[in-house]
């Protein structure tokens, strides 16, 4: 499978401050996914990506596929205490091996 | 719908012992797998299964073997267990063969300590 490298690793942020981790890859992606696990618990699925350029919205989350299908990235506007977790990014490019992304865990300060 | 169900939830063992990590879904999906996951490493592949009778090796298949005589399910095994193997192992499943399109949905997770 793909690699991905995702970055950062941690990130710590005041709440209401926005956050971004960014997934790269030396090779062509055929989709991203985003996955969110909270503290004890599993991933969960939060978007799919296909398309150069692609911008997808959810309320305060904003996920973008780059030109080249290289990169991409998820913000989050305005933290919540809810939005603690670890996001993760899982390439998709012509093989069963799914490659996850390290993660980045978000910690929100209240 | 119970969706993809792990058990159990929560192991010890030592090392040397056997044990399964068992994995069910109910969602008729043909492709299943298995991660682990430990600090600072993600989640790492350890095998998959493209549907019944067809399983394969991920990132990290050593000391693990796996079987799927059904759809529904995806036993792990643990041969002998070893102090590296402690780690939470999710069992993960999605609706296309062709999965790098399909979203994985995951079980809760089992979280298993070797000493």
């Amino acid at each position: 499978g793909q690699q991905v490298m995702q970055i950062p690793q941690y990130q710590h942020v005041q709440e209401g401050e926005d956050f971004t981790t960014y997934c790269n890859s030396s090779t062509t992606l055929s989709n991203i996914q985003w996955y969110k696990q909270r503290p004890g618990g599993h991933p969960v699925f939060l978007i799919q990506l296909v398309k150069s350029g692609e911008v997808k919205k959810q309320k305060r989350l904003t996920f973008q596929f780059g030109e080249a299908k290289k990169n991409s990235s998820l913000h989050i506007t305005a933290t919540q205490t809810t939005d603690v977790g670890t996001y993760f990014c899982k390439s998709g490019a012509g093989s069963y091996q799914l490659t996850f992304g390290k993660g980045t865990k978000l910690s929100v300060i209240p | 719908n119970a969706g993809v169900t792990q058990t159990p939830k929560f192991q010890v063992l030592k090392t040397g012992q056997s044990m399964t990590l068992q994995c069910a879904q109910d969602m008729n999906h043909e492709y299943m797998s298995w991660y682990r996951q430990d600090p600072g490493m993600g989640l790492r592949l350890i095998h998959y299964s493209v549907g019944a009778g067809i399983t394969d090796q991920g990132e990290v298949p050593n000391g693990y073997n796996v079987s799927r005589s059904t759809t529904e399910d995806f036993p792990l095994r643990l041969l002998s267990a070893a102090p590296s193997q402690t780690s939470v192992y999710f069992c993960a499943s999605s609706p296309q063969p062709d999965s790098n399109t399909g979203e994985l949905f995951f079980g809760e997770g089992s979280r298993l300590t070797v000493l």
